[in-house]
């Protein structure tokens, strides 16, 4: 029943691993968003897809690559991971046009991504 | 200026007390604008959206003045359930981007 789910939700990787973070929604949304919360608790926005469309590029390192196969799912991978990476990683969904319009976001439960 | 700026608290406060959080934002043409609880560890979740006229649910009124560019929250009857962040959330206009604040700590003590 879990409407934005996210896997998983832990992971410890070492400097240098490429890594994946998986996301569904099943709530029929049309935009979804991968948000970054670093360890001072900032939420910062990464990417966001309209309909498979990448919509958001925000100034995130080109290790980061979000991949979009179908308006329910938005992955995002890890190349060459660094220590500076670690932080909680949403993913989330909304529906009405622009981000999330009047009826806001739904997030996924989060990954908390430690680099070793 | 930041974007969005929020009071960082934290807010202690007894149970049965009102506490009011407020929030600036810098874009004039920003178009929407969210409060949103986010529990330790835990995930943001939407509190409320905040429309011109100002609404309340239950508990909790939030207002909007956009001549001074900023919105409240105020939450009366404080429950030790309460106890979270509090984001607040100005969405601009034009495009698909969301500015979250760095949220204000309150903790409602028994």
């Amino acid at each position: 029943d879990t409407a934005v789910s996210q896997t998983p939700k832990y992971l410890v990787t070492q400097m240098g691993n490429d890594k994946s973070i998986k996301c569904e929604q099943n709530l029929g949304h049309d935009t979804m968003y991968w948000y970054k919360q670093d360890s001072k608790k900032f939420l910062k926005i990464m990417f966001s897809y309209n309909n498979k469309e990448l919509i958001i590029n925000e100034t995130v390192p080109n290790r980061f690559s979000p991949k979009s196969p179908d308006k329910a799912h938005l992955n995002l991978h890890i190349n060459s991971l660094e220590l500076g990476d670690s932080a909680v990683y949403f993913c989330a969904s909304s529906q009405g046009g622009f981000a999330g319009s009047n009826y806001g976001y739904t997030f996924g439960s989060g990954t908390r991504l430690t680099v070793v | 200026r930041k974007e969005v700026e929020q009071d960082p608290g934290p807010f202690n406060v007894p149970e049965g007390a009102t506490v009011a959080f407020n929030c600036t934002y810098s874009n004039s043409a920003s178009q929407s604008f969210f409060w949103y609880r986010q529990d330790c560890r835990k995930e943001p979740k939407l509190l409320m959206s905040v429309y011109s006229s100002g609404n309340e649910d239950g508990r909790f009124t939030a207002q909007l003045n956009r001549a001074s560019q900023y919105i409240s929250l105020l939450i009366r009857d404080s429950k030790l359930s309460d106890s979270a962040t509090y984001l607040c959330v100005v969405t601009n206009t034009g495009g698909f981007k969301t500015i979250f604040g760095a949220g204000t700590r309150l903790f409602v003590k028994a």
